[in-house]
């Protein structure tokens, strides 16, 4: 398996615009997290899905932010509209199943909002 | 609510010296306790685990015991290789919130030569 995959790898943009993560899991996997990433906060889950429904968003941090999981093997996190604020890496994972504790990353979004 | 403590960084060693990294825990059930590894530019990666009180997970050298009477899981490595230098993130996940992960802070090891 290629592993979690996501794209793009690198996005600058201005603020203002919208912005749109996405994130392909690994294939069989029922769970998806969306994590951010910065130095100030380190690692904060900001939403994530079971079987492609949304399950706890609360760490969204507002509603310029909305993710979406349409079919098993495709997620999206959506800006709109970016702020420099939001600079950040933004992982994404998938687990197994509620037992297998074990997540997978992708290698992560770097997002400069200029 | 569960969370993870864990030391500031960034921690700087000599190639073999011996490397401590300390994480505590609090939470309200039985969780289990992970070691991740995040190297330049990729994802994190699971390193080692425990799932219950005085199992210790290994992996790559590195160790880590549940100690549930210190509500800690420290990370251990006798003899750090330059290939060892990576942010270290101790976290936690409890069955009963479905999966959720906690992760601390990160801690960054630099390996010199």
């Amino acid at each position: 398996d290629a592993g979690v995959i996501q794209s793009p790898r690198h996005e600058v943009t201005e603020m203002g615009q919208e912005v749109t993560l996405r994130c392909k899991p690994i294939s069989g996997h029922d769970y998806l997290f969306w994590y951010r990433q910065t130095m100030m906060r380190g690692l904060e889950l900001l939403i994530y899905f079971n079987n492609n429904v949304p399950i706890d968003d609360s760490g969204m941090p507002e509603d310029r932010f909305s993710a979406k999981m349409p079919n098993a093997s495709f997620s999206t996190l959506k800006i709109q509209p970016s702020e420099p604020r939001d600079s950040a890496v933004y992982f994404c994972a998938s687990s197994l199943n509620r037992v297998s504790e074990k997540l997978f990353f992708g290698s992560g979004t770097q997002l400069s909002v200029l | 609510g569960d969370s993870v403590t864990q030391m500031e960084g960034p921690v700087t060693l000599s190639e073999e010296a011996f490397l401590t990294i300390n994480c505590t825990y609090t939470a309200t059930g039985y969780p289990s306790l992970f070691w991740y590894v995040q190297y330049p530019g990729e994802g994190l990666q699971l390193l080692l685990k425990a799932t219950k009180a005085d199992d210790k997970g290994s992996n790559k050298g590195f160790e880590a015991t549940y100690r549930k009477e210190t509500t800690s899981f420290h990370l251990e490595k006798g003899s750090v290789q330059v290939s060892d230098s990576a942010v270290y993130f101790c976290a936690l996940s409890d069955k009963r919130t479905a999966n959720q992960f906690y992760f601390g802070t990160g801690t960054s090891l630099t390996v010199i030569p």
